[in-house]
């Protein structure tokens, strides 16, 4: 198994363009996740997932939006990139049924100038 | 919703010495509890975990105690080494909602 993936791994971006993060899970877990680090702040959730049709908002949902139309894949939508949006970005995934233990993807390093 | 509230860090020590990190949390209901660890340039895997009150979780010499009557879950390892240096996070989960801290830098010296 893969386990979680993300791509790109790198990206620089100007204000105002829109770009997708991709993330995708071979474990067949239901619950998925997108949060942002920062430095000094932890993670914070951006928009989670608990089965494919189904998203909810998180901590810090403004400026980003997200579908899942498959089980596996949970992409992150930047529709107008700002500054503030430079962070790294870590999708994760669990298998829900009470089980908590997330599964992490390698990250996601953006920079918008 | 969950909270939880970590040791400022960074968490400076020798190699052998001893660690705490505390880490209290505000919860609905019983939720189980996690330890994870961010070592540098990698995302967060999970180090070790609890599920009900008075369980240890255990792993790679850390271990952490549920403490339901503190609402306390604090990692402790007898004798770190410099490949313990890494962000740790403390996180319970009940909900479907995962919330994590700010995390706490642990580094050791040789």
């Amino acid at each position: 198994n893969a386990g979680v993936t993300q791509t790109p791994k790198f990206q620089v971006l100007k204000t105002g363009q829109s770009m997708t993060l991709q993330c995708a899970q071979d474990m067949n877990h239901e619950y998925m996740s997108w949060y942002r680090q920062d430095p000094g702040m932890g993670l914070r959730l951006i928009h989670y997932s608990v089965g494919a049709g189904i998203t909810d908002q998180g901590e810090v949902p403004n400026g980003y939006n997200v579908s899942r139309s498959t089980t596996e894949d949970f992409p992150l939508r930047l529709l107008s990139a700002a500054p503030s949006q430079t962070s790294v970005y870590f999708c994760a995934s669990s298998s829900g049924l009470g089980s908590y233990e997330q599964y992490f993807g390698p990250g996601t390093r953006l920079t918008v100038t | 919703g969950n909270s939880v509230t970590q040791m400022e860090g960074p968490v400076t020590l020798s190699e052998e010495a001893f660690l705490t990190i505390n880490c209290t949390y505000t919860a609905t209901g019983y939720p189980s509890l996690f330890w994870y660890v961010q070592y540098p340039g990698e995302g967060l895997q999970l180090l070790l975990k609890a599920t009900k009150a008075d369980d240890k979780g255990s792993n790679k010499g850390f271990e952490a105690t549920y403490r339901k009557e503190t609402t306390s879950f604090h990692l402790e390892k007898g004798s770190v080494q410099v490949s313990d240096s890494a962000v740790y996070f403390c996180a319970p989960h009940n909900t479907d909602k995962l919330i994590f801290g700010t995390g706490t830098r642990l580094q050791v010296f040789p």
